[in-house]
């Protein structure tokens, strides 16, 4: 079982947006505005999406964008193209305790 | 460009040990914290262990704690980790991240190296 709670699954239509959303608590999400999204297709790598709650690396379209309220983090996908449909996972630092970071259990995000 | 190439993987019999690699290139190793992250069969991600830039200060998730040593070579861009007292539910693709400390997220990953624990 994940640290981190998410959807497994959502989907949208091409040009809807889709949020998918992570819920863990207090000691993670809710304690530290340390929250990332990774995306990751099929038999490949996972690729840093979101960071810091809502930051995004260059390179990563503004399409996607992050949030956070309480213990539960957002990943929202506007103007939905084929090519994001993959994995998405949330992560949050956990403190120093241990596990340092945990992560969610990831959402397939299909893309109808 | 960043490169980070994970190696070492294989088939191993419970009990049994392997030491996985990772080489970086395209950026300065010695300046990153590195992290190992394993991914088992069609299941999630899960952070495994953490090193210092010099090798100072070492983290490691509870479930390998004992088993596994996670180790750098700075003067050859290398990243390790040492297996031992494998386990079934250590099977795993287990990747090779660049940690970014100040704001806690894995920038950059390699493609992984399969590790399959079965008799």
């Amino acid at each position: 079982q994940s640290a981190l709670t998410q959807p497994p699954s959502a989907s949208g239509s091409p040009g809807q947006s889709v949020t998918i959303s992570c819920t863990g608590t207090s000691s993670d999400v809710g304690g530290y505005n340390y929250v990332s999204w990774y995306q990751q297709h099929p038999g490949k790598a996972p690729k840093l999406m979101i960071y810091e709650v809502s930051k995004r690396p260059s390179g990563v379209p503004d399409r996607f964008s992050g949030s956070k309220s309480g213990n539960t983090a957002s990943l929202t996908v506007s103007g939905l193209q084929a090519e994001d449909e993959a994995d998405y996972y949330c992560s949050s630092y956990a403190g120093s305790n241990n596990p340092y970071v945990v992560f969610g259990g990831g959402t397939k995000l299909t893309v109808l | 460009e960043v490169q980070l190439v994970e190696s070492g993987g294989g088939l191993v019999q419970p009990g049994g040990s392997l030491r996985l690699s990772c080489a970086a290139s395209g950026f300065t190793f010695s300046s990153y914290w590195m992290s190992w992250v394993r991914q088992a069969p069609g299941k999630g991600l899960e952070w495994v262990a953490n090193i210092k830039q010099d090798g100072s200060e070492k983290y490691y998730v509870d479930s390998v704690k004992g088993r596994f040593t996670i180790s750098r070579d700075n003067a050859k861009n290398s990243l390790y980790l040492q297996m031992n007292s494998l386990r079934a539910e250590d099977t795993a693709v287990y990747y090779c991240a660049r940690l970014m400390m100040a704001t806690i997220n894995f920038d950059y990953w390699g493609q992984g190296t399969l590790v399959t624990v079965s008799s």
